[in-house]
Order: structure tokens, then sequence, then C-alpha cells
């Protein structure tokens, strides 16, 4: 059963670059089947999706985010990460990686990893 | 981008039915996913496609989607159901193609 796991700064200071490893274990980030995205959860509010990094490196960001966000894949450690630049205290949230189908028209997220707070504070 | 809106709480009592809405516009042209979301743990699909369930969700849990709107349907309400639940669609047509709802907390009374 694949497990995805969360890891790296709890603690931004503004302005700077928000960096997050997700460590997928059970299952090989190559396998073709799968997007690996991020999702993220400001306190007390709704999910916002990131972006999404396929095994063979091509990306799609969330067109909000897209200026500040790079998500890259390391297969030969089973990982993808995600910088987030020029973070602000409205980047403070719990942020969430997350697997889906490739091949689905309308593709749902399964699993998730626990999450891992970041907040941007001085 | 398409936006997915539901009611912010809904709440129920003990073995009654809750019924938890998504708006969209066409949404029963897209197929929606269900989120249940407990406090202080990841969001965790219970309906995917509508209306199936993943391996080890309760038949209590079923969806439906038609029209303008998809409906999460939870019968024999338990306290334990209580949590935010979150739908979410992919739309291949946006440039946002990652859209989750708002979020309604259920109320178990």
């Amino acid at each position: 059963q694949v497990q995805l796991q969360e890891s790296g700064p709890g603690l931004v200071k503004p302005s700077q670059t928000l960096s997050l490893t997700c460590t997928v274990s059970g299952g090989s980030i190559s396998s073709g089947d799968y997007y690996w995205s991020w999702i993220r959860q400001p306190p007390g509010k709704g999910l916002e999706w990131i972006g999404y990094i396929y095994y063979s490196g091509s990306t799609y960001y969330n067109p909000s985010l897209k200026s500040r966000v790079t998500i890259s894949v390391d297969t030969s450690k089973n990982q993808f990460s995600l910088k987030l630049s020029s973070v602000t205290a409205a980047d403070t949230a719990v942020y969430y990686c997350a697997r889906s189908l490739r091949w689905l028209q309308f593709p749902w997220f399964d699993p998730w990893g626990q999450g891992t707070l970041v907040t941007v504070s001085s | 981008s398409y936006v997915l809106t539901q009611p912010p709480s809904v709440s129920v009592a003990p073995g009654q039915t809750a019924r938890i809405t998504c708006g969209g516009n066409n949404i029963g042209s897209k197929s929606v996913h269900w989120y249940q979301q407990k406090p202080g743990q990841a969001p965790v699909l219970v309906v995917y496609d509508d209306s199936d369930r993943p391996s080890g969700i309760p038949e209590r849990f079923s969806g439906s989607n038609s029209g303008n709107t998809a409906t999460l349907t939870i019968s024999r309400v338990e306290a334990g159901d209580e949590a935010d639940y979150y739908c979410q669609v992919w739309d291949s047509s946006s440039d946002h193609p990652g859209v989750f709802g708002g979020g309604t907390k259920l109320t178990v009374l």
C-alpha cells in the first residue's frame, strides 16, 4: 500500500523560499500511471491544489501560484519536492502531497500524506 | 476557473440522513469526488466518480450527480461522521484543473 510523507522546515521567514519534500513508500514514483500533487490548506480554510508532476518531470501548476512555484522529482530517491518563493503570511498552511491516476479524465486524489504545517513568520 | 459551491454547515441528528450539496455549472457532465476531513487529519476519499466507494468506506456513504448539483448522502449518521466534507472535480478545459469546493462542516447533534 502506497504511503506519502511530507517533510521540511515548519517555519519560513517572509520573502524566503518554502521547500518541502514528499517521500513515497510502498510503490515507485516512476510508475507511469500517476501524477504527484501538492495541495495546501490555510488554517481554518479550504483546500487549494498547487500543482502536479509526472515522473518524467512534466508539470502543471495552479495559475494563481505559477510564478512562484516549482515542483521537481527525484526518482532515485522516490521523492518529489515543492519550492514556493517569495512567501508571505498568506502562504501559511498545512501542505499535503497526494497521488492521482494519470489516465483518468476526472482524477481524484488518493492517498494523501499526513500533511505538514508551514508557518511564515519573522 | 471552475467554481464549486458548498453550504458552510449541515446539522443532523444521529441515525438520520445527511445530505451535503456541491453546486457547479453543468457539474453533471463531470465526475465528482468527496473527501472527509476530521480535525488534525488529512482528507480521506469517501466517494469517487460521483457514487463509487473506495474499499473500507461504509455503504452508508453514497453520492449522486445531475444537472448543476452533486450530493453526498450519509445514511444513519453516527457521531464519528462529524467532520468537514469537500467535493472536488478535475476541469481539464481550465488552466486551473484541480478544483475543490469550500467545504461543509457536518455537525452531529
